[in-house]
């Protein structure tokens, strides 16, 4: 069976852009997180979404957002795009999310962002 | 302010020497602990969910265990392909909404 995918998997963008990054979870999964991570701070949860709904938010600005749709495909976008933004965005899928009992969850291989 | 810190930040093992991995935490409200497993250039990898003081989970080499302020993860007979970073997560539901909170990960590296 198909595993998590992200695209695209490299961009190269400019300070002041905006940027939509797409995730595609496993068939059937209904929980969609994403993460930022970086050599200094190391990996930092941006935010969950589950049927949808966002469930759970990490401590990012507003300019990081993100959607569910409804056959679970995620987008996240960071508008303003600052230099500190460069970074490599994973996203990850499971069946019901961190609060289900032995879930698991699959990561894609990341988007790597490199802001000039 | 709630915080995870794993030690070490790296550790050397040599294939066979068993040692143990550390995650302390300080949330306010636990609701479960995850450590992964990341080789370099790629995503994580899921290894365990812990979420309750005494629980312990074993896969192959490795196994998980849980008390009210720590985890360790325990490795048994490493092998070179256990070489890799481990990262543990607490998922926080202190505010509003859950939060998880990664440590910065132990590098491990087991020489043949």
């Amino acid at each position: 069976k198909a595993g998590v995918t992200q695209t695209p998997r490299y961009l190269i963008k400019t300070r002041g852009q905006q940027v939509t990054l797409s995730c595609s979870p496993i068939s059937g999964h209904r929980s969609v997180s994403w993460y930022q991570q970086t050599p200094g701070q190391g990996l930092q949860f941006l935010f969950e979404y589950f049927s949808e709904t966002q469930r759970n938010k990490g401590n990012f600005p507003g300019r990081f957002s993100g959607r569910q749709f409804s056959n679970s495909r995620s987008e996240m976008n960071v508008s303003t795009l600052e230099l500190g933004d460069s970074a490599l965005y994973l996203c990850a899928s499971s069946l019901f999310g961190g609060q289900g009992g032995t879930d698991t969850q699959y990561f894609g291989p990341g988007t790597r962002l490199t802001v000039l | 302010e709630d915080q995870v810190t794993q030690s070490p930040e790296a550790l050397r093992l040599q294939e066979g020497e068993s040692s143990s991995l550390n995650c302390s935490y300080t949330v306010s409200g636990l609701r479960g602990l995850f450590w992964y497993r990341q080789d370099p250039g790629k995503g994580p990898e899921f290894l365990f969910t812990l979420y309750s003081a005494g629980e312990e989970k074993e896969k192959e080499r490795l196994k998980a265990t849980l008390t009210k302020k720590e985890s360790f993860l325990h490795i048994t007979a490493p092998k070179p392909e256990d070489s890799a970073t481990y990262l543990c997560a607490v998922l926080d539901y202190g505010g509003s909404q859950g939060n998880l909170i990664f440590g910065k990960g132990t590098k491990l590296s087991v020489k043949p």
